[in-house]
Order: C-alpha cells, then structure tokens, then sequence
C-alpha cells in the first residue's frame, strides 16, 4: 500500500530564510508525487509535481523539490520564504487521473 | 480559467440530519474524487466516480452515498450526521486520457460541514 510521512508537523522559519520541508513516500510502482498548499480554511493548491525526467522540479511561488529514489524522499525546498508562504503542505503519492494519498501535512510558520 | 466549483460553501446541520454536498468539475473532467479532511487532519479519501460509475471507493461511511450525473456533476449525500462527520469536504476533478503529467487532480475550495 502506498503511503507518504512528512516527519515535521510543525517548522517555524525566519521571513527571507531557507526552508526544507521533507517527505518519504512508499509506493509500490514508480512513484508519482506532489506537492500541495492550503492556506487556513481554503482548498488544495498544487505547487509542483513529479511524474519522471529531471528529477529537480520547479513549481510555483518559487517552490523546487528533488525527488531522490535512493532515499524514497521528495522534499519542498525555497531559498527565501515569504510571510505569505505560511501554510500547510501537504505532499502527496498517487498515479495520474488516480486517488492521491496525503501525508499529514507540515503547518509552516514565518516569524518577522 | 474554469475551477472545481462546490457548493455550498458552508453547512451546519444538527445531529441525525442529512446533509447534500454537490461538486461540478472542470468542463470536459471526466472523473470526480472526494475527499474529508477532518480539523487538522490530512485529507482521505472517500470515493470516485469515471464517467459516471464509481471508479474507487476509500473510507466512506455506509451512510454516506455519492453519484455523478450525466452532466459529470457530483453529488456527496451524507445521512443520519453525527458530530465526527464535521469537516471540510474537497472535490477534485481530472481530466480524460491515458495517464500523464495532464491528468492531475484540481481542487475545489470545499465544503465546510459543522454538525452541532
């Protein structure tokens, strides 16, 4: 069964520092993996995706995650976070046109 | 450019009530998915429907029903409510074809579920 662990529940960053956000997934097949925001009481937003190729992808508000097979991890990465980027994210497994399986989430905080 | 538009927005119902969440996808979405996402919870997933017939089913309670219509709409119908059944409640909706970087679930916003 396939299934995603974000070990960090809850990341307090510094406004202009970097932020590292990790996820391991377990997936039978190739995975195909995502990485998605929610800010408090909106819906999902899809950052980036990672379906095969370059194995550094590049998604939206500046947002990178580097899918490594060798240690089953997908991670969220941004070189400077904004006050805006506080949210939840969620990283998530699934094939295409399929169910996705979440992680837990990681609540991001910025402090001034 | 079109989203995943649910409605309503926001649902208080009393115990044992009955309660009708609908979604209508993307145009030209074929495929439905919901999802509950308990208060600080991660999302699961509840059911899908392609082309109108349900495609997967997750943890859906039994007095839980969904279906999609002929104009690809969703409907989540939700009986006999009790308080744990209060949550945000996500569709999501992909779009025909074989698997590829295209076919990638799109949310709606939700639809928030308070049950007194």
């Amino acid at each position: 069964a396939q299934s995603v662990t974000q070990p960090d529940i809850h990341i307090t960053v510094s406004e202009g520092a970097s932020l590292e956000l990790r996820c391991n997934y377990s997936y039978g097949a190739t995975p195909y993996l995502f990485w998605y925001v929610q800010s408090p009481g909106q819906g999902l937003q899809l950052l980036l995706k990672y379906f095969s190729g370059d194995t550094l992808v590049q998604g939206i508000k500046g947002f990178e995650a580097e899918f490594k097979r060798s240690q089953s991890s997908f991670n969220l990465r941004k070189p400077s976070v904004h006050w805006s980027d506080a949210a939840e994210y969620f990283c998530a497994v699934g094939q295409p046109g399929e169910k996705l399986t979440f992680g837990t989430g990681t609540r991001l905080t910025i402090i001034p | 450019a079109a989203g995943v538009i649910q409605s309503p927005r926001h649902l208080i119902k009393e115990k044992r009530e009955t309660a009708t969440l609908k979604c209508y996808p993307i145009p030209r979405h074929d495929t439905v998915y919901w999802y509950q996402q308990g208060p600080g919870q991660d999302p699961q997933f509840l059911i899908s429907f392609y082309e109108k017939m349900q495609s997967d089913k997750g943890s859906i309670p039994d007095r839980f029903s969904a279906q999609q219509f002929s104009d690809y709409h969703s409907e989540l119908n939700m009986s006999s409510l009790e308080l744990g059944d209060s949550a945000l409640y996500f569709c999501a909706s992909s779009p025909p074809g074989p698997p590829s970087g295209a076919n990638v679930l799109t949310f709606g916003a939700g639809s928030r579920l308070t049950v007194l």
